[in-house]
């Protein structure tokens, strides 16, 4: 159980173009989704905080415009990456925290979308 | 501030026992988390401490001890498919986690 889909697994884009990732718990609720980037041999940097049904919570330095993100459900979270330029390539990871109250401290991560700009 | 130190790199051999420590500083504390992220994947999870003590789970374990801030995840009878990257992470009181840069674990046969 706890599985958490991402949708796309890779995408490469044209500069100033958008890109829309979904990220989905497949067996589980989950109220709170998180946003992370992945630069390479660099450790999981938190872009925001996604709870169902109001605005996500960004950390600092992230733009809000530029990473829109939508909770619309307890089982999905899209990131769409906004006007994409080549330094917005990374890897992008969504986890996802189980509502029920036996694992509510635990994060199930997606297998990641790897996002090149080109 | 919260922070979490973990050493960058570690090499040992197949076989062997690895011991990966972390330390760690946050407001508040609901437990510390070890995950393994292989090349190019997402991390997965490998233990869960929220109370003092080890946690042993097959070759894999996990010790915490909450007033020194420490954790340390012990790796048995290692195998070349444990070549991978160990993050540490400590969830603070907003149940926030606060990420270590991760130990790239180099074994060799």
């Amino acid at each position: 159980g706890a599985v958490v889909s991402q949708h796309p697994s890779w995408v490469i884009c044209k500069s100033g173009t958008s890109v829309k990732i979904e990220c989905r718990s497949l067996d589980f609720q989950a109220t709170t989704m998180f946003w992370y980037r992945q630069f390479p041999k660099q450790s999981l940097m938190l872009m925001a905080t996604s709870n169902e049904g109001s605005k996500a919570t960004y950390e600092q330095g992230v733009e809000k415009d530029k990473f829109l993100i939508n909770h619309a459900s307890l089982t999905l979270s899209t990131l769409t990456v906004t006007s994409a330029h080549p330094e917005d390539s990374s890897f992008y990871i969504c986890s996802a925290r189980a509502l029920t109250s036996g694992r509510i401290n635990e994060q199930f991560f997606g297998p990641g979308t790897r996002l090149t700009v080109l | 501030g919260q922070n979490i130190d973990q050493p960058t790199e570690m090499t040992a051999t197949e076989g062997a026992t690895v011991q990966i420590n972390c330390t760690y500083q946050t407001s508040g504390f609901n437990g510390l988390f070890w995950y393994q992220q292989h090349a190019g994947e997402a991390p997965t999870f490998l233990s869960y401490n929220v109370l003092d003590g080890l946690e042993e789970k097959g070759r894999f374990s996990s010790f915490l001890s909450r007033s020194k801030g420490y954790s340390y995840l012990l790796l048995k009878e290692l195998q070349m498919k444990d070549s991978a990257s160990y993050l540490c992470a400590a969830m603070d009181s907003n149940y926030q986690l606060i990420w270590g840069a991760g130990t790239k674990l180099i074994i060799k046969p």
